[in-house]
């Protein structure tokens, strides 16, 4: 069993809809979570980080860890074709080494 | 905004062949990381250095080697690059000590 579990979509939304993107995990020691985003051909843009539990919001941005239920999740409001990406999840326990997930394919088509 | 940069790009390259995939950070970063991705699966941290003369395997075994001279840079090498090697090539470095890691564009190599 993967340590990071994430579904790999893809995710199709319209433009301005509400989108959620989720991961879960095993590992209890986890304590700091981020969602990174990829462009096609590009390296991962860190978009959040979240230390322990609670939610963290930038712009249209909401990150929450539920650490009880060993799930985090990113929330996009009012999405855009520009949003349309790989949003990958990624933990770890020991601020160093980062453990990812296989990436959620988002397409927000006009 | 994070510096970092990989070159080259992109690397089409015959068996048996030596590379070197280049990266540098002007940030003064001590931390500096390599990862390998393949298209629908995760990062897979391949090497990773906490500062000059250090360097650690990660948790996927690699054939490449690294080295870290200088804070500034990390290259990795293939010393003989064979299909299995086809991947793309991801450094990263990372900020202080809250975790954060910043990537690189990332080096997509394929040996043929």
């Amino acid at each position: 069993q993967k340590e990071v579990e994430q579904d790999p979509g893809p995710l199709s939304v319209p433009e301005g809809a509400i989108v959620s993107l989720n991961c879960t995990y095993s590992n209890s020691a986890f304590q700091y979570f981020m969602w990174y985003r990829q462009y096609s051909r590009k390296g991962p843009e860190l978009l959040m980080y979240t230390y322990s539990s609670g939610n963290k919001e930038d712009g249209r941005f909401t990150a929450q860890v539920d650490k009880s239920s060993k799930y985090i999740s990113l929330f996009i409001r009012d999405s855009q074709p520009s949003d349309s990406a790989t949003y990958l999840c990624a933990m770890s326990y020991n601020t160093d080494k980062l453990i990812f997930g296989t990436g959620t394919r988002l397409q927000v088509f006009p | 905004e994070a510096d970092i940069y990989q070159t080259p790009r992109y690397l089409v390259i015959g068996t048996g062949k030596k590379i070197t995939l280049e990266c540098s950070q002007t940030m003064g970063h001590d931390k500096m990381y390599w990862y390998q991705q393949d298209p629908g699966m995760e990062l897979h941290l391949i090497h990773y250095s906490y500062g000059v003369n250090s360097t650690e395997k990660g948790d996927l075994s690699s054939e490449s080697t690294v080295s870290r001279i200088r804070t500034e840079h990390f290259p990795l090498t293939l010393e003989s690059a064979r299909p299995s090697h086809t991947s793309q090539y991801l450094c990263a470095s990372r900020v202080g000590a809250i975790g954060e890691q910043y990537f690189g564009p990332g080096t997509r190599l394929t040996v043929t």
